[in-house]
């Protein structure tokens, strides 16, 4: 079957830095997505990653392996506006997203 | 540029009642178009995707169905509600191409179902 783990809930601290981890398992591949969904509100794409590596956009970074089936997101300098949910997407080889649950990101003062 | 409209905002409905949710699409032609469903707390799931109109695929067997009478909207009904039916609709667009298949989404309807 096809799966997307992230982890629940995270915690970090305003000015840090956190990185949000996804590990997928789909039927082919063509890329992996984040999206940033605030609370009652609906979901931003941040990035898109579909070969080896980082790719930098400002203070969000994304990174993945597609050996390992695996990506992350970093967040640097955390403001208290980046508390929101962030969702993992994987593009299967019929070019369907398949999502994960999200990750909510607490941000403390 | 592109816009994606979804409408009503909020919805609260009797069980048994029927169900209308309408999204349009401007500024681009012949969207892919999908209908999720997001409980409280929980991730995306998929319910309906179109490649063209009258073109629907199901993902998950309900008691909702869809229809896209044409290239730019896309309408989520059911004949009667559930409560299990409450949660928060999502549509979305993406281009045709497959290169990059981006989804953009409309503000969302939060439906509680009583």
């Amino acid at each position: 079957g096809q799966n997307i783990d992230q982890p629940t809930e995270m915690t970090a601290t305003e000015g840090a830095i956190v990185q949000i981890n996804c590990t997928y398992q789909t039927s082919g591949f063509n890329g992996l997505f984040w999206y940033q969904q605030h609370a009652g509100e609906a979901p931003t794409f941040l990035s898109y990653n579909v070969l080896d590596g980082l790719e930098e956009k400002g203070r969000f970074s994304s990174f993945l392996s597609r050996s390992k089936g695996y990506s992350y997101l970093l967040l640097k300098e955390l403001q208290m506006k980046d508390s929101a949910s962030y969702l993992c997407a994987a593009l299967d080889s019929n070019y369907q997203l398949i999502w994960g649950a999200g990750t909510k990101l607490i941000i403390k003062p | 540029s592109q816009t994606i409209h979804q409408w009503p905002a909020t919805l609260v409905q009797p069980v048994g009642s029927p169900l209308s949710l309408e999204c349009t699409v401007e500024g681009t032609s012949n969207p892919n178009l999908y209908w999720y469903r997001q409980a409280a707390g929980r991730g995306l799931q998929l319910l309906f995707y179109s490649v063209g109109i009258g073109q629907i695929s199901s993902e998950v067997p309900q008691n909702l169905s869809a229809s896209r009478p044409q290239d730019r909207q896309f309408i989520l009904s059911s004949k009667k509600l559930l409560l299990s039916d409450s949660g928060f609709y999502l549509c979305a667009w993406s281009p045709t191409r497959l290169d990059h298949n981006e989804q953009f989404f409309g503000p969302g309807t939060r439906l509680t179902v009583l």
